[in-house]
């Protein structure tokens, strides 16, 4: 199994749509979680850490199941500017696994 | 806005040639990282280090790859004997606090190209 293992996407989206990205991870020992955002050719970005308790901002929503060791991001209403690559990362101490990515692509 | 900078922002350099790359972490931080990433794959971890010394690293980092902090400022990446397989982009990147329990940011990249 994968260390973090994510959609192989593409997703392609009309603007507007509701779009949900999956992630899950093999080390139960793994403390912290996060999604970034990775825009072609760029560095990426954090986009939102993720708590047991799920965790909303804005149009995004992060919920984390540490006993299916699941993580999700929805994103609602989705705008042109979310097209790019979304990074599911996992971090024990300060070890961060990133997830391969799973690229968005929202659509006029 | 405080930011991470890498220096260069491209690098070629031929096979067997040592290769060092430069980072200035935000001033506040205390632990700092370098990643790589092959073009069309995914972030790999290479390293963390803090308060002078390597806390974790990964099994990418062999003996071939070495970090140092030589001033108050910099953080290196140094590879001994570069291979065409070396050729990533190279991301380094700090944080405030450890543990993961803080944001992570990222320079903008050097990308180191090996022929």
């Amino acid at each position: 199994r994968k260390e973090v293992e994510q959609d192989p996407g593409p997703f392609n989206v009309p603007e507007g749509a509701t779009v949900a990205f999956n992630c899950t991870y093999s080390n139960s020992a793994s403390q912290s979680f996060f999604w970034y955002r990775q825009d072609c050719r760029k560095e990426p970005k954090l986009l939102m850490s993720v708590y047991s308790s799920g965790n909303e901002d804005g149009r995004f929503t992060a919920q984390l199941n540490r006993a299916s060791q699941y993580i999700s991001l929805l994103i609602r209403d989705s705008k042109l500017s979310d097209s790019a690559t979304y990074l599911c990362v996992v971090n024990k101490d300060n070890d961060m696994r990133f997830g391969a990515g799973t690229r968005l692509t929202v659509k006029p | 806005e405080p930011e991470v900078t890498q220096t260069p922002s491209h690098q070629v350099t031929q096979m067997g040639q040592e290769v060092i790359l430069r980072c200035v972490p935000i001033s506040n931080h205390l632990y700092f990282y370098w990643y790589r990433q092959i073009l069309g794959q995914k972030v790999e971890f290479l390293v963390s280090f803090y308060n002078n010394e390597i806390s974790e690293k990964s099994e990418i980092f062999d003996d071939q790859f070495s970090v140092e902090r030589p001033d108050g400022s910099n953080f290196t990446l140094k590879i001994r004997s570069t291979k065409l397989e070396d050729s990533a982009m190279y991301f380094c990147a700090s944080s405030e606090y450890g543990g993961g329990n803080t944001e992570a940011f990222f320079g903008q990249g050097t990308r180191l190209t090996v022929v």
